[in-house]
Protein backbone atom coordinates (compact mmCIF):
# COMPACT_ATOMS: atom_id res chain seq x y z
CA UNK A 1 0.00 0.00 0.00
CA UNK A 2 0.83 3.92 -0.05
CA UNK A 3 3.45 5.07 2.81
CA UNK A 4 4.12 8.86 3.17
CA UNK A 5 6.81 10.15 4.30
CA UNK A 6 7.69 14.01 5.56
CA UNK A 7 10.44 16.04 6.65
CA UNK A 8 11.14 17.95 8.36
CA UNK A 9 9.07 16.92 11.72
CA UNK A 10 9.62 20.10 13.85
CA UNK A 11 10.46 23.16 11.70
CA UNK A 12 10.51 26.74 13.41
CA UNK A 13 11.30 29.92 11.10
CA UNK A 14 11.06 33.86 12.04
CA UNK A 15 8.43 35.50 11.39
CA UNK A 16 8.63 36.64 7.43
CA UNK A 17 10.55 34.08 6.53
CA UNK A 18 10.00 30.99 4.21
CA UNK A 19 8.96 27.37 5.14
CA UNK A 20 9.11 24.42 3.26
CA UNK A 21 7.95 20.87 3.93
CA UNK A 22 9.10 18.29 1.98
CA UNK A 23 7.11 14.70 1.10
CA UNK A 24 8.07 11.47 -0.21
CA UNK A 25 5.30 9.12 -1.60
CA UNK A 26 5.54 5.26 -2.48
CA UNK A 27 2.56 4.46 -4.78
CA UNK A 28 3.39 5.39 -8.51
CA UNK A 29 -0.70 5.70 -9.09
CA UNK A 30 -1.42 8.00 -6.46
CA UNK A 31 -2.63 10.93 -8.10
CA UNK A 32 -3.93 13.46 -5.81
CA UNK A 33 -2.20 15.00 -3.03
CA UNK A 34 -3.75 17.00 -0.44
CA UNK A 35 -1.88 19.72 2.28
CA UNK A 36 -3.64 19.72 5.63
CA UNK A 37 -3.20 22.33 8.31
CA UNK A 38 -4.34 21.08 11.91
CA UNK A 39 -4.61 23.89 14.45
CA UNK A 40 -3.81 22.23 17.80
CA UNK A 41 -7.22 20.50 19.13
CA UNK A 42 -9.15 21.54 16.21
CA UNK A 43 -10.02 19.14 12.57
CA UNK A 44 -7.83 19.27 9.89
CA UNK A 45 -8.08 22.37 7.34
CA UNK A 46 -7.39 21.49 3.12
CA UNK A 47 -5.07 24.19 2.62
CA UNK A 48 -3.68 23.52 -0.44
CA UNK A 49 -4.22 20.08 -3.02
CA UNK A 50 -2.39 19.83 -6.50
CA UNK A 51 -2.73 16.27 -9.09
CA UNK A 52 -0.24 14.92 -10.79
CA UNK A 53 -1.39 16.42 -13.90
CA UNK A 54 -0.11 19.39 -12.73
CA UNK A 55 3.75 20.43 -11.62
CA UNK A 56 3.40 23.72 -9.48
CA UNK A 57 0.02 25.38 -8.04
CA UNK A 58 0.06 28.61 -6.09
CA UNK A 59 -2.33 30.34 -4.08
CA UNK A 60 -1.19 33.47 -2.36
CA UNK A 61 1.57 32.14 0.03
CA UNK A 62 1.16 28.79 -0.16
CA UNK A 63 2.61 27.03 -3.25
CA UNK A 64 3.16 23.18 -3.87
CA UNK A 65 5.15 21.56 -6.01
CA UNK A 66 4.87 18.06 -7.60
CA UNK A 67 7.78 15.53 -9.05
CA UNK A 68 5.67 12.68 -10.18
CA UNK A 69 9.47 10.80 -11.24
CA UNK A 70 10.68 11.08 -7.68
CA UNK A 71 7.43 10.78 -6.18
CA UNK A 72 8.19 14.44 -4.15
CA UNK A 73 5.55 16.78 -3.85
CA UNK A 74 6.69 20.26 -1.28
CA UNK A 75 4.23 22.59 0.52
CA UNK A 76 6.44 26.33 0.32
CA UNK A 77 4.99 29.46 2.29
CA UNK A 78 6.27 32.33 2.18
CA UNK A 79 6.41 35.59 4.55
CA UNK A 80 5.23 33.21 7.36
CA UNK A 81 2.79 34.86 9.88
CA UNK A 82 2.93 33.88 13.54
CA UNK A 83 -0.93 32.35 12.53
CA UNK A 84 0.91 29.87 10.37
CA UNK A 85 1.53 27.90 13.21
CA UNK A 86 0.44 24.34 13.26
CA UNK A 87 1.03 21.14 12.11
CA UNK A 88 1.22 20.42 8.24
CA UNK A 89 0.07 17.35 7.09
CA UNK A 90 0.83 15.91 3.65
CA UNK A 91 -1.39 13.20 1.93
CA UNK A 92 -1.32 11.24 -0.94
CA UNK A 93 -4.04 9.21 -3.02
CA UNK A 94 -5.35 6.94 -5.54
CA UNK A 95 -8.40 6.78 -7.05
CA UNK A 96 -7.86 2.62 -7.59
CA UNK A 97 -11.34 1.82 -6.08
CA UNK A 98 -14.64 3.19 -5.95
CA UNK A 99 -13.50 5.29 -2.95
CA UNK A 100 -10.50 7.58 -2.84
CA UNK A 101 -8.30 6.31 0.14
CA UNK A 102 -6.42 9.23 1.24
CA UNK A 103 -2.68 8.48 3.73
CA UNK A 104 -0.82 10.97 5.47
CA UNK A 105 2.16 11.69 5.95
CA UNK A 106 3.22 11.95 10.16
CA UNK A 107 2.94 15.61 10.06
CA UNK A 108 5.55 18.57 10.73
CA UNK A 109 4.85 21.06 13.87
CA UNK A 110 5.82 24.51 12.17
CA UNK A 111 6.56 27.34 14.84
CA UNK A 112 6.74 31.09 13.41
CA UNK A 113 8.44 33.00 15.90
CA UNK A 114 7.42 36.96 15.94
CA UNK B 1 -20.64 24.73 2.18
CA UNK B 2 -19.77 20.92 2.73
CA UNK B 3 -19.60 21.08 6.87
CA UNK B 4 -19.07 17.87 8.64
CA UNK B 5 -20.19 17.86 12.59
CA UNK B 6 -19.46 15.06 14.85
CA UNK B 7 -20.88 14.43 18.59
CA UNK B 8 -20.12 13.60 21.02
CA UNK B 9 -17.10 16.30 21.24
CA UNK B 10 -16.16 14.58 23.95
CA UNK B 11 -17.16 11.40 26.09
CA UNK B 12 -15.50 9.62 29.39
CA UNK B 13 -16.94 6.21 29.50
CA UNK B 14 -16.09 3.11 31.99
CA UNK B 15 -13.67 0.38 31.03
CA UNK B 16 -16.09 -2.33 29.21
CA UNK B 17 -18.78 -0.12 27.79
CA UNK B 18 -19.74 0.48 24.68
CA UNK B 19 -19.69 4.26 22.94
CA UNK B 20 -20.93 5.26 19.94
CA UNK B 21 -19.69 8.59 17.81
CA UNK B 22 -21.82 10.19 15.27
CA UNK B 23 -20.72 12.05 11.79
CA UNK B 24 -23.21 13.96 10.22
CA UNK B 25 -22.61 15.93 6.81
CA UNK B 26 -24.91 18.99 7.67
CA UNK B 27 -25.01 20.52 3.58
CA UNK B 28 -24.10 17.77 1.38
CA UNK B 29 -24.54 13.68 0.95
CA UNK B 30 -21.69 11.89 1.39
CA UNK B 31 -21.55 8.56 -0.21
CA UNK B 32 -18.10 7.80 1.81
CA UNK B 33 -17.30 8.42 5.21
CA UNK B 34 -13.47 7.71 6.69
CA UNK B 35 -13.02 7.37 10.29
CA UNK B 36 -9.80 8.41 11.50
CA UNK B 37 -7.88 7.93 15.03
CA UNK B 38 -5.17 10.44 16.34
CA UNK B 39 -2.75 10.07 19.00
CA UNK B 40 -1.28 13.24 20.50
CA UNK B 41 1.05 14.92 18.48
CA UNK B 42 0.74 11.76 16.19
CA UNK B 43 -0.61 11.81 12.18
CA UNK B 44 -4.40 10.65 11.55
CA UNK B 45 -4.46 6.90 11.34
CA UNK B 46 -7.39 5.41 8.67
CA UNK B 47 -9.31 3.13 10.21
CA UNK B 48 -12.03 2.32 7.85
CA UNK B 49 -14.08 3.53 5.32
CA UNK B 50 -17.47 3.62 5.19
CA UNK B 51 -19.90 3.72 2.35
CA UNK B 52 -23.60 4.16 2.40
CA UNK B 53 -25.34 0.88 2.63
CA UNK B 54 -22.22 -1.49 2.59
CA UNK B 55 -20.33 -2.81 4.83
CA UNK B 56 -17.25 -0.91 5.81
CA UNK B 57 -13.84 -1.51 4.92
CA UNK B 58 -11.24 -1.97 7.42
CA UNK B 59 -7.95 -1.05 6.97
CA UNK B 60 -5.38 -3.82 8.35
CA UNK B 61 -4.65 -4.14 12.03
CA UNK B 62 -8.18 -2.52 13.00
CA UNK B 63 -10.69 -4.86 14.64
CA UNK B 64 -14.16 -4.86 13.07
CA UNK B 65 -15.54 -6.40 16.22
CA UNK B 66 -14.26 -3.83 18.21
CA UNK B 67 -14.99 -0.84 16.27
CA UNK B 68 -18.55 -1.35 14.64
CA UNK B 69 -19.22 1.37 11.80
CA UNK B 70 -22.71 2.01 10.24
CA UNK B 71 -23.36 4.20 7.48
CA UNK B 72 -26.98 4.14 7.30
CA UNK B 73 -27.99 7.13 5.25
CA UNK B 74 -25.92 9.37 2.88
CA UNK B 75 -26.01 11.71 6.03
CA UNK B 76 -24.58 9.86 9.18
CA UNK B 77 -21.99 7.62 9.84
CA UNK B 78 -20.98 6.38 13.04
CA UNK B 79 -18.67 4.38 14.90
CA UNK B 80 -19.20 2.18 18.29
CA UNK B 81 -16.22 1.71 20.44
CA UNK B 82 -17.60 -2.33 22.26
CA UNK B 83 -15.76 -3.49 25.33
CA UNK B 84 -13.66 0.04 25.46
CA UNK B 85 -10.30 -0.20 27.59
CA UNK B 86 -8.09 2.79 28.40
CA UNK B 87 -6.03 2.01 25.42
CA UNK B 88 -8.86 2.87 23.27
CA UNK B 89 -8.85 6.62 24.72
CA UNK B 90 -7.64 8.56 21.73
CA UNK B 91 -8.88 11.36 18.97
CA UNK B 92 -11.85 9.67 16.85
CA UNK B 93 -12.11 11.93 13.32
CA UNK B 94 -14.35 11.58 10.84
CA UNK B 95 -14.28 12.77 7.14
CA UNK B 96 -16.86 12.81 4.35
CA UNK B 97 -16.41 13.38 -0.04
CA UNK B 98 -18.50 14.87 -0.85
CA UNK B 99 -19.31 12.72 -4.12
CA UNK B 100 -18.01 9.65 -5.18
CA UNK B 101 -14.96 10.13 -6.90
CA UNK B 102 -14.12 13.16 -5.21
CA UNK B 103 -11.03 13.38 -3.31
CA UNK B 104 -11.73 16.32 -1.22
CA UNK B 105 -12.14 15.23 2.40
CA UNK B 106 -14.18 17.60 4.57
CA UNK B 107 -13.44 16.90 8.27
CA UNK B 108 -15.57 16.50 11.42
CA UNK B 109 -14.27 18.72 14.42
CA UNK B 110 -13.45 15.23 16.47
CA UNK B 111 -14.43 13.05 19.20
CA UNK B 112 -11.73 12.70 22.20
CA UNK B 113 -12.82 9.69 24.22
CA UNK B 114 -11.46 8.74 27.19
CA UNK B 115 -11.62 5.02 28.87
CA UNK B 116 -11.06 5.01 32.36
Amino acid sequence: GENVEQHPSTLSVQEGDSAVIKCTYSDSASNYFPWYKQELGKRPQLIIDIRSNVGEKKDQRIAVTLNKTAKHFSLHITETQPEDSAVYFCAASSARTSYDKVIFGPGTSLSVIP
Amino acid sequence: GAVVSQHPSRVICKSGTSVKIECRSLDFQATTMFWYRQFPKKSLMLMATSNEGSKATYEQGVEKDKFLINHASLTLSTLTVTSAHPEDSSFYICSATTTSGAETQYFGPGTRLLVL
